[in-house]
């Protein structure tokens, strides 16, 4: 399986604030996804994130409040903008391999 | 929004014992049912990736059996032991790979 890392595990942080979450596998991988849960809630897919071109946002999430980078096939970055409590989420990444998405331990992020 | 309904939300179950609970899923688009165990503050383990009509996948105690024509799947712990105790997620995918999940069934172990 494909063993992903993400920085930081947990945060907490001031509203109008914003916080960069780093993903890094160890496998190139083609696909590479961001998700969330809001406390109570489902996971939700953010958006796509393709290496060399803009990321592909679902419906609700647009980019310039989770700016996505994706510089290679190992390596991702979500940033949440301008923050509020609302964005107070566990974020996760997941990579597709071998037809199986596996997840990063994701990053919980508080704000207040 | 692709609607994925799990039951219950939460159980509780004494040791020894089995159990099992259900996800159902839009029959239309479908392309794979992928079960997930997640406990806090780890990585969600994928358990099991079913895509043909009458599956059914086995990891050790826990099983999977796959209906898409009526679009539901069940999870069974066979004597559930407290390290089973997590939230189990199940989540659809079309062809395009984004997982669409339910909310969830946490599983609690009395020893």
């Amino acid at each position: 399986s494909a063993v992903i890392s993400q920085k930081p595990s947990r945060d907490i942080c001031q509203r109008g604030t914003s916080l960069t979450i780093q993903c890094q596998v160890d496998s190139q991988v083609t696909m590479m996804f961001w998700y969330r849960q809001q406390p109570g809630q489902s996971l939700t897919l953010i958006a796509t994130a393709n290496q060399g071109s803009e990321a592909t946002y679902e419906s609700g999430f647009v980019i310039d409040k989770f700016p996505i980078s994706r510089p290679n096939l190992t390596f991702s970055t979500l940033t949440v903008s301008n923050m509020s409590p609302e964005d107070s989420s566990i974020y996760l990444c997941s990579v597709l391999w071998r037809d199986e998405q596996f997840f990063g331990p994701g990053t919980r992020l508080t704000v207040l | 929004i692709l609607n994925v309904e799990q039951s219950p939300q939460s159980l509780h179950v004494q040791e020894g014992d089995s159990t099992n609970f259900t996800c159902s899923f839009p029959s239309s688009n479908f392309y794979a049912l992928h079960w997930y165990r997640w406990e806090t503050a780890k990585s969600p383990e994928a358990l099991f990736v079913m895509t043909l009509n009458g599956d059914e996948k086995k990891k050790g105690r826990i099983s999977a059996t796959l209906n898409t024509k009526e679009g539901y799947s069940y999870l069974y712990i066979k004597g559930s032991q407290p390290e089973d105790s997590a939230t189990y997620l199940c989540a659809f995918s079309s062809n395009d790979y984004k997982l669409s999940f339910g909310a969830g069934t946490t599983v609690t172990v009395r020893a």
